[in-house]
């Protein structure tokens, strides 16, 4: 099993949908989370830093479920300027090791 | 605009070239990392600094040599890669490993091996 998973996509939704990706992690000790996004041959860059009590930037919403043990992200109202692979990445205090998922692709049609 | 800088934006070499990536930051992280990406995958970890000393090597091979001259910057000597090493290279930054904070990512350097 992977340490950290996540649904490759495509995920192709309409503009104006609303589009939620899961990532779940299989370390119980890791500590933070993180969603970031990554546009063809750029960087990733961060989206959102995802906290216990869940939380939200705007369209953003992203959650934890740590007895589950996966985060989620919620996009509402989506725009073609989201249409970008979402990498889930996971850590743990005290360790360098940062975990990227597969990353899920979403494409926003007009 | 990024906080990483890395240069040369884009590389071309031969086999028997030797070239180096060169990373740098201002924001006080102590860790600064290399990954290598390759299309439609994700990063995947080559080496880590903490505190300008080498903490992770992920069983990279040789031709492939890491340096941290200082706790700003960081080096990626290059020399007799493969066609396979074409790929891009990412450096990144974060405040230490008790933090755990969010990695800072530079535009990354994109190299071709002919």
């Amino acid at each position: 099993r992977k340490e950290v998973e996540q649904d490759p996509g495509p995920f192709n939704v309409p503009e104006g949908a609303t589009v939620a990706f899961n990532c779940t992690y299989s370390n119980s000790a890791s500590q933070s989370f993180f969603w970031y996004r990554q546009d063809c041959r750029k960087e990733p860059k961060l989206l959102m830093s995802v906290y216990s009590s869940g939380n939200e930037d705007g369209r953003f919403t992203a959650q934890l479920n740590r007895a589950s043990q996966y985060i989620s992200l919620l996009i509402r109202d989506s725009k073609l300027s989201d249409s970008a692979t979402y990498l889930c990445v996971v850590t743990t205090s005290g360790t360098y090791k940062y975990i990227f998922g597969t990353g899920t692709r979403l494409k926003v049609l007009a | 605009d990024t906080e990483v800088t890395q240069t040369p934006k884009h590389l071309v070499m031969g086999m028997t070239n030797k070239k180096s990536l060169k990373c740098e930051q201002h924001m006080g992280h102590r860790a600064m990392y290399w990954y290598k990406q390759k299309a439609k995958k994700p990063p995947e970890l080559m080496f880590v600094y903490s505190y300008e000393k080498l903490s992770i090597n992920e069983s990279v091979p040789s031709r492939f040599s890491p340096e941290c001259p200082n706790s700003s910057l960081l080096n990626l000597h290059l020399h007799a890669l493969q066609p396979e090493d074409s790929a891009l290279y990412l450096c990144a930054s974060s405040q230490d490993s008790a933090a755990a904070g969010e990695l800072f990512f530079g535009e990354g350097s994109r190299l071709t091996v002919l």
